[in-house]
């Protein structure tokens, strides 16, 4: 595809229950980053990967989040056992490789998560 | 404790006008910035970024960047309706610690 796919789109869950949120990003792409927004609230990174690798996970808000990437590509989030407070849209960029200067991050659509 | 502070506004233009969008920073080091435009209930969409200081022009649009005063604006000329939404700040230290440092945005209403 054209741009970064996320996947769902929207998730609806119970607390204490773990889920999975699943980033695909423009191909090409070796920088990957997770992103959450919650209501009324700015964008909060989380994570970053640089291929597979991982160099700052400074931003996962707990020992509740966890992300990984296989093959250069695909990144999935998962938090586990699932609270109120993780209610949110958990938005993945991708951009063509770290290093700051003049690599903007383009943004997928976002998966809202509820969590009941 | 990096941060990037916008006014929340609502900043109201009337159509055809000039927008002028601010924002400051409190890290140094920062070396590259973004303006991202986000509609109600869609994903931020990148309009422009500038690393050097002075004025960048794209269209409609300018990004100014100040370093010494740590400060990037975004400028939109004749402003129309499709331009109302939350604009949002984001900085990048760069040198591997690439995650972005957003605002929370200013919202912007283009006044028919």
């Amino acid at each position: 595809g054209a741009g970064v796919s996320q996947s769902p789109s929207n998730k609806v869950t119970e607390k204490g229950k773990d889920v999975e949120l699943r980033c695909d990003p423009i191909s090409g792409h070796t920088a990957l980053y997770w992103y959450r927004q919650s209501l009324g609230q700015g964008l909060e990174f989380l994570i970053y990967f640089q291929g597979n690798s991982a160099p700052d996970k400074s931003g996962l808000p707990s020992d509740r989040f966890s992300a990984e990437r296989t093959g250069g590509s695909v990144s999935t989030l998962t938090i586990q056992r699932t609270q109120q407070e993780d209610s949110a849209v958990y938005l993945c960029a991708s951009s063509l490789s770290t290093g700051g200067f003049n690599q903007p991050q383009h943004f997928g659509d976002g998966t809202r998560l509820s969590i009941l | 404790q990096k941060e990037v502070e916008q006014n929340s506004g609502p900043l109201s233009v009337p159509e055809g006008a000039i927008a002028s969008l601010n924002c400051t920073y409190s890290d140094r080091g920062s070396q590259s910035f973004f303006w991202y435009r986000q509609y109600s209930g869609k994903s931020p969409e990148l309009i422009m970024f500038i690393y050097s200081n002075g004025d960048k022009e794209d269209g409609r649009f300018t990004a100014q960047l100040n370093k010494a005063s740590q400060y990037v604006s975004l400028l939109i000329r004749d402003s129309q309706p499709s331009d109302s939404a939350t604009y949002l700040c984001a900085v990048n230290l760069g040198g591997g610690a690439d995650g972005l440092t957003f605002g929370k945005g200013t919202h912007l209403i283009i006044q028919p």
